[in-house]
């Protein structure tokens, strides 16, 4: 019962290293999504994809990239990473981009500091 | 564009009194409105979702939310405070676009409870 899975949970980066957040869900949803937490801001989109082969840009696309490498998996980039970037990030899926009412599931998140 | 306001940051209630955390959407067509869960150091899980079938919608653990159209507002409530509901607690408005769609989240409210 993995639902949807990131990899690694925890990172320590130095500033300008670049990384690649994993993910991937069992559940055969075509949409995934991956978002950042911060202290009193909520949670906010930075990419998704509502099928495979397909990607748009969220609320705070700067500094990232994503692809999704097919339908079980999407992964987030950081190129070179900043302190700014220091979060908690989410991946989520729900089964389908047209019927807004779809459950999103989350993993359990990953933890990066950028120091 | 939707948006969600979540009205208190924190909210401190007794064990055994009622839960009340509120939460106000912006939107231009019917919402779909949910309500997640996050307990300390890992993700979001779902509470309740309104998807125009009820205007009082049930959900897990207790708790349940009233979608009222006329005061734009889908407030989560409790009716008795247990320990193991401490933790936050996000609102969020499904926004379509493009066929695709995703949600927006509030700021979030962190919900102590005292024994």
């Amino acid at each position: 019962n993995a639902g949807v899975t990131q990899t690694p949970k925890f990172q320590v980066l130095k500033t300008g290293q670049s990384m690649t957040l994993q993910c991937a869900q069992d559940m055969n949803h075509n949409s995934m999504y991956w978002y950042r937490q911060d202290p009193g801001m909520g949670l906010r989109l930075i990419y998704y994809s509502a099928s495979e082969g397909t990607t748009d840009k969220g609320e705070v696309p700067n500094g990232y990239n994503v692809s999704r490498l097919n339908k079980r998996e999407f992964s987030l980039r950081l190129e070179s990473a900043a302190p700014s970037q220091t979060s908690v990030y989410f991946c989520a899926s729900s089964a389908t981009g047209t019927y807004s009412g779809n459950t999103i599931y989350f993993g359990e998140g990953s933890w990066l500091t950028v120091v | 564009a939707q948006s969600v306001t979540q009205l208190g940051s924190h909210v401190s209630v007794s064990e055994g009194a009622l839960v009340l955390l509120r939460c106000n959407y912006s939107s231009s067509v019917p919402p779909y409105l949910f309500w997640y869960v996050q307990y300390p150091n890992q993700g979001l899980q779902l509470l309740l979702k309104y998807t125009s079938a009820a205007t009082l919608v049930k959900g897990i653990n207790g708790f349940e939310a009233e979608f009222k159209k006329s005061e734009t507002s889908f407030h989560l409530t409790k009716p008795s405070a247990h320990m193991s509901d401490a933790a936050e607690y996000f609102c969020a408005v499904s926004e379509e676009k493009d066929s695709s769609y995703k949600l927006i989240f509030g700021s979030g409210t962190r919900l102590l409870v005292r024994p």
